[in-house]
């Protein structure tokens, strides 16, 4: 049972425009969701979050954006750049008075920007 | 503190051989977490520690699989009679954990295990 799901692979955007990365999720539980980027042969690299009570955040290049009602929330990108080829990941957590739960991560999206 | 420090950073062992892996979290961090990634996958959820106390274990880690966190610092996780399906990226991350503002886990570079 997916979760959390990137149904987007794979994704290429030309240097200096928009880049937008989709994740959907199933467990209305979920109240907290981030967002990290991977390079090969490297852990995951946190990158921006939201919580369940805003419906946008932005921290310089990114914004991420929830849309609670449909379960969905996007990473956008912008102006993207050749460093953001990497693999995003998506992941969902449960807040506690101590701190997230555990992290549901999808299956990730390739980002590549073409010079 | 320069963050979470895991090792070693790759591990290539013979079909049922023990391993033992290390993670070294951020140092006011309370909160440990263990997870798996395969090629393809996103990373998976093992087991996670608040101090030295194991809070959940998922269901993929059967029997051959124990963490352990003695005295809430570093966290070591051993496979017992590894087997080629073991093969993997084993990932440590470390969060605050100490309310509910505590939010984002910091990810080390992962061991690499190979069963061979």
């Amino acid at each position: 049972d997916q979760q959390v799901k990137q149904n987007s692979p794979s994704l290429s955007v030309q240097e200096g425009r928009i880049s937008i990365l989709n994740c959907d999720y199933t467990n209305s539980m979920f109240d907290y969701f981030l967002w990290y980027k991977k390079y090969p042969a490297e852990g995951p690299t946190f990158l921006i979050s939201i919580s369940s009570i805003k419906d946008k955040n932005e921290d310089g290049r990114f914004t991420v954006f929830l849309n609670k009602s449909a379960k969905h929330l996007s990473l956008h990108i912008v102006p993207s750049q050749p460093g953001d080829s990497a693999v995003y990941f998506c992941a969902a957590s449960r807040s506690t008075n101590f701190g997230n739960e555990k992290l549901t991560f999808g299956t990730g999206t390739r980002l590549t920007i073409i010079p | 503190d320069t963050g979470v420090s895991q090792n070693p950073r790759h591990k290539i062992t013979k079909r049922g051989q023990n391993v033992t892996f290390r993670c070294d979290p951020i140092s006011e961090h309370n909160r440990l977490y263990w997870y798996r990634q395969t090629l393809g996958q996103g990373p998976e959820f093992l087991t996670y520690f608040q101090n030295e106390a194991q809070l959940e274990k998922s269901r993929l880690l059967s029997d051959r699989f124990s963490a352990e966190r003695p005295k809430g610092s570093f966290s070591t996780l051993e496979i017992q009679r590894t087997e080629q399906g073991d093969s993997a990226m084993y990932l440590c991350a470390s969060s605050l954990g100490i309310s509910l503002g505590d939010t984002e886990a910091f990810f080390g570079q992962g061991t690499r295990l190979t069963v061979v």
